[in-house]
């Protein structure tokens, strides 16, 4: 099946810094999408983006189907960034997930 | 809408016993998936259904555990019997599309088998 490798696996960012993400695939998919997981276990989509570039506020995110990756850049963090941050293909109906990036962000 | 509902938040059980977890879906969301999340093995799929009926259950582990959703707004997973291993968030996850824009996750179930 499809796999999905995501780098690095830990991070910890000061306050303020800036960040980057990223997620590998083997195969074609779908879509994809980027997800956080907070310290309380609640996973909130951030982003659907089977390709191009997206952005909400301090976070932004670039597929680049053909080449099989996708980016997430988190600029400015604050502590209420740390988590896990998860990508995630589908491949036909399947949602397949990354292992993740765990990411803390210190004051 | 209330968003994918699940229940119950938290299960201690006994070894050796039935559980039984429960999720409601989006109203209108064709797509249910059930997840189990552990620190070893990260998120896994277990199965998932596309109108009401079962597409993949590759990823249940074992015959101990099942899937059912007997309708558009109800869907269950039973482990029976219950082992320690099987301690874990179970999350349940519903979309309206076949490439799964709207995808949203319920709040999980945290199970611990004793």
């Amino acid at each position: 099946g499809i796999q999905v490798e995501q780098s690095p696996p830990d991070l910890i960012l000061q306050e303020g810094a800036n960040s980057t993400l990223r997620c590998n695939f083997s195969d074609s998919v779908n879509n994809l999408q980027w997800f956080h997981q907070n310290p309380w276990g609640q996973l909130i989509n951030l982003f659907y983006i089977p390709s191009g570039t997206k952005q909400n506020g301090r976070l932004s995110a670039t597929t680049v189907a053909t080449e099989r990756y996708s980016l997430l850049y988190i600029s400015s963090s604050q502590t209420t960034d740390s988590g896990v941050y998860f990508c995630a293909v589908t491949s036909y109906d399947k949602v397949i997930f990354g292992p993740g990036t765990s990411l803390s962000v210190i004051p | 809408d209330a968003g994918v509902i699940q229940s119950p938040r938290h299960e201690v059980t006994e070894m050796g016993q039935e559980v039984t977890l429960r999720c409601k879906p989006i109203s209108g969301h064709d797509y249910l998936f059930w997840y189990r999340q552990t620190m070893m093995r990260g998120l896994e799929l277990l199965i998932y259904f596309n109108n009401n009926v079962p597409i993949d259950d590759s990823g249940m582990p074992e015959d101990r555990f099942s899937a059912k959703m007997p309708n558009a707004s109800f869907s269950t997973l039973k482990i029976q019997p219950s082992e320690p291993r099987d301690s874990a968030v179970y999350f349940c996850a519903s979309s309206p599309r076949r490439d799964n824009y709207g995808y949203t996750f319920g709040s999980g179930t945290r199970l611990t088998v004793v």
